[in-house]
């Protein structure tokens, strides 16, 4: 169990690039979560997958923003377009039971 | 909407002193309170866990209580080290829903 692991740690787009984020759950874990958090604030929810059915999406997660789980194994969130006011830590957290395990966020910033 | 408050927003403590962080949430139908500690620009690490229908959580020199029908709990830090020295979170996730509602934190620094 080596824990939920994201890729990239870090992530400098211009305005209006395209990102893609990734996350790998801890194994055998079946719920994903995607949260946004900015400086100073509580992470924000922003979708779940169980296994991979994407069941709940906030009204954060504008049209721009995408996320899969194919397989029901790792998640991809991908924002299109982006613009400044997403720069935010993006933190993924899975969980088998009631606790979630977060994993160390992508910290993006936008130019 | 879930509204989780946590007071203070910072605190300073010298080393050894013990210590209570506060939680407050407005809708008290929730399913599980839980405590997160958060070190500058990392992810988050769970604490303590508290299901709805239990009063207190100890994990070594840490101890949570809830105490739902108030819409409160607190974190309390024993014989504080510098270590101890991050953000500290609590988050409630409601009855019936699968995210959970954060508080911003409580800066805490344990100056030795």
């Amino acid at each position: 169990d080596t824990g939920v692991s994201q890729n990239p740690r870090h992530k400098i787009t211009k305005r209006g690039q395209n990102v893609t984020f990734r996350c790998d759950p801890i194994s055998e874990h079946n719920r994903l979560y995607w949260y946004r958090q900015t400086l100073g604030q509580g992470p924000e929810f922003l979708t779940y997958f169980q296994n991979e059915a994407q069941l709940e999406k906030s009204r954060l997660l504008s049209d721009r923003f995408s996320a899969e789980r194919p397989k029901g194994s790792f998640s991809t969130l991908e924002i299109q377009r982006t613009e400044q006011g997403d720069s935010a830590m993006y933190l993924c957290a899975s969980s088998r039971g009631d606790e979630q395990y977060f994993g160390p966020g992508t910290r993006l910033t936008v130019t | 909407k879930q509204e989780v408050t946590q007071i203070p927003a910072a605190l300073s403590v010298p080393e050894g002193e013990n210590l209570v962080l506060n939680c407050s949430f407005t809708d008290s139908a929730i399913y599980n309170l839980q405590w997160f500690r958060q070190d500058p620009g990392k992810g988050l690490t769970s604490l303590l866990l508290i299901q709805s229908s239990q009063r207190e959580q100890t994990s070594g020199r840490l101890n949570a209580s809830l105490d739902k029908s108030s819409g409160r709990s607190t974190l309390y830090i024993a014989a504080s080290q510098p270590g101890d020295s991050a953000t500290y979170l609590c988050a409630v996730k409601e009855a019936g829903a699968n995210n959970l509602f954060f508080g911003t934190g409580t800066r805490l620094t344990v100056i030795p």
